[in-house]
């Protein structure tokens, strides 16, 4: 079967640094995809790794190991703005998107 | 600019009212997308078009119907909701191939009574 396993929910301090982890088991994997989802709206595209490494963008970071199907996503300088929940999401071998339950992210100052 | 768009943003309904949700398009993607999302959960996919190729999922229920007249627009007909069936509701958008990044619009949020 097809499986996502991320922490339901972490709290971080403004100006930190936090790091979500997922696993995942998928039939086949074409890519993992991380997306934002703030409270009541829609969720966002954050970033997306099909290789192995790490993909950084601006204050945002994500790292993919597919032998280990595991993911990461690492928040630098947090702003309270970024108190959401993170989904993260691999690709099965017919290009859908897995979609894990998220996890809800609290910045406190 | 190019954008998904969901109407209405609230819906409310009585139980066993059919309802109509809309989505539209103007980014050209060939693939649309239907969600169900409740609260602190996975998006579900209730079902999905390439082009016009309607794909449903396995454990999508009977209740739940949609339409795709043309490239830009798809709706969700829910036919009797149940008090179940409350939840929000997300359009998204894609295109078919390796890289499949999906454009989310904003929701509707569906209250039944």
């Amino acid at each position: 079967g097809q499986n996502i396993d991320q922490p339901t929910e972490m709290t971080a301090t403004e100006g930190a640094i936090v790091q979500i982890n997922c696993t995942y088991q998928t039939s086949g994997f074409n890519g993992l995809f991380w997306y934002q989802q703030h409270a009541g709206e829609a969720p966002t595209f954050l970033s997306y790794n099909v290789l192995d490494g790490l993909e950084e963008k601006g204050r945002f970071s994500s790292f993919l190991s597919r032998s280990k199907g595991y993911s990461y996503l690492l928040l630098k300088e947090l702003q309270m703005k970024d108190s959401a929940s993170y989904l993260c999401a691999p690709t099965d071998s017919n290009y859908q998107l897995i979609w894990g339950a998220g996890t809800k992210l609290i910045i406190k100052p | 600019d190019a954008m998904v768009i969901q109407n209405p943003r609230y819906q409310v309904t009585q139980f066993g009212k059919p309802v109509t949700l809309s989505c539209s398009q103007t980014l050209n993607h060939n693939v649309m997308y239907w969600y169900q999302q409740k609260s602190s959960q996975a998006p579900k996919l209730l079902f999905h078009y390439y082009d016009k190729d309607f794909n449903n999922e396995a454990d999508t229920p009977d209740n739940f119907q949609s339409r795709r007249p043309n490239t830009s627009f798809c709706f969700l007909d829910i036919r009797s909701p149940g008090l179940g069936d409350a939840a929000m509701y997300l359009c998204a958008t894609g295109s078919s191939g390796i890289y499949n990044e999906q454009f989310f619009g904003p929701g509707t949020r569906l209250t039944v009574l």
